[in-house]
């Protein structure tokens, strides 16, 4: 299994809402990422777990929260977002943290859009 | 700071054409250079990866990259364009005493026409 899998595939929520988005990978890699797609903008990193641990935090706001369960799985908590935060969120992993050779593998990513 | 410039926002192309999409790095020692591709609304997949030897790299997809030091590029090209090839291209690089953590260019969108 060679793939990074993303749910759900789009998100639509209110101000006021509470929801999650969950990635999930199998190929026994250690780093775990979250990135932020605005359109026609590269990914901006937000969040990077090492080991089941939070290593990075790109200065993110509080109203994304990550969680980093297990090593398969990586969450990210969303809770009274405003309308910018409607992106593509994708998640990412590496075999190693810390390694400059090790590719990222991408998910398919999940469309948010906050009304 | 490392840093990655695409100097081109949109490339077109014509099918069957010729591609070059350009990238440039800004980094001391040797970076960890990559291509990806993203389809709308998809994921990032990686075309291909230079870390060291042979400078001339090749891909997934037909496609083939360049690194050239004294120029610190890292050229993308393709033979012969097919419409599927129609994507944003993105360039990234990692450097070793960084955190390594990519930086992405601002990426390069291909418009094919038939």
């Amino acid at each position: 299994d060679t793939e990074v899998t993303q749910t759900p595939k789009h998100l639509v929520m209110g101000m006021t809402n509470k929801k999650s988005l969950k990635c999930e990978q199998h190929m026994g890699h250690r780093a775990m990422y979250w990135y932020k797609q605005k359109a026609k903008k590269p990914p901006e990193l937000m969040f990077v777990y090492s080991y089941e641990k939070l290593s990075i935090n790109e200065s993110v706001p509080s109203r994304f929260s990550p969680e980093c369960p297990n090593s398969s799985l990586l969450n990210l908590h969303l809770h009274a977002l405003q309308p910018e935060d409607s992106a593509l969120y994708l998640c990412a992993s590496s075999l190693l943290p810390g390694q400059g050779d090790n590719e990222q593998f991408f998910g398919p990513g999940t469309r948010l859009t906050v009304l | 700071a490392q840093s990655v410039t695409q100097p081109d926002i949109h490339i077109t192309v014509s099918e069957g054409a010729s591609l070059e999409l350009r990238c440039n790095y800004s980094y001391g020692a040797t970076p960890y250079l990559f291509w990806y591709v993203q389809s709308p609304g998809q994921g990032l997949q990686l075309l291909l990866k230079y870390f060291s030897g042979d400078t001339l790299v090749q891909g997934i997809k037909g496609f083939e990259a360049e690194f050239k030091r004294s120029q610190s590029s890292f050229n993308l090209r393709k033979p012969s364009v097919h419409w599927s090839d129609a994507a944003e291209y993105f360039c990234a690089v990692f450097t070793s005493g960084g955190s390594y953590i990519p930086t992405f260019g601002r990426g390069t969108s291909l418009i094919v026409h038939p």
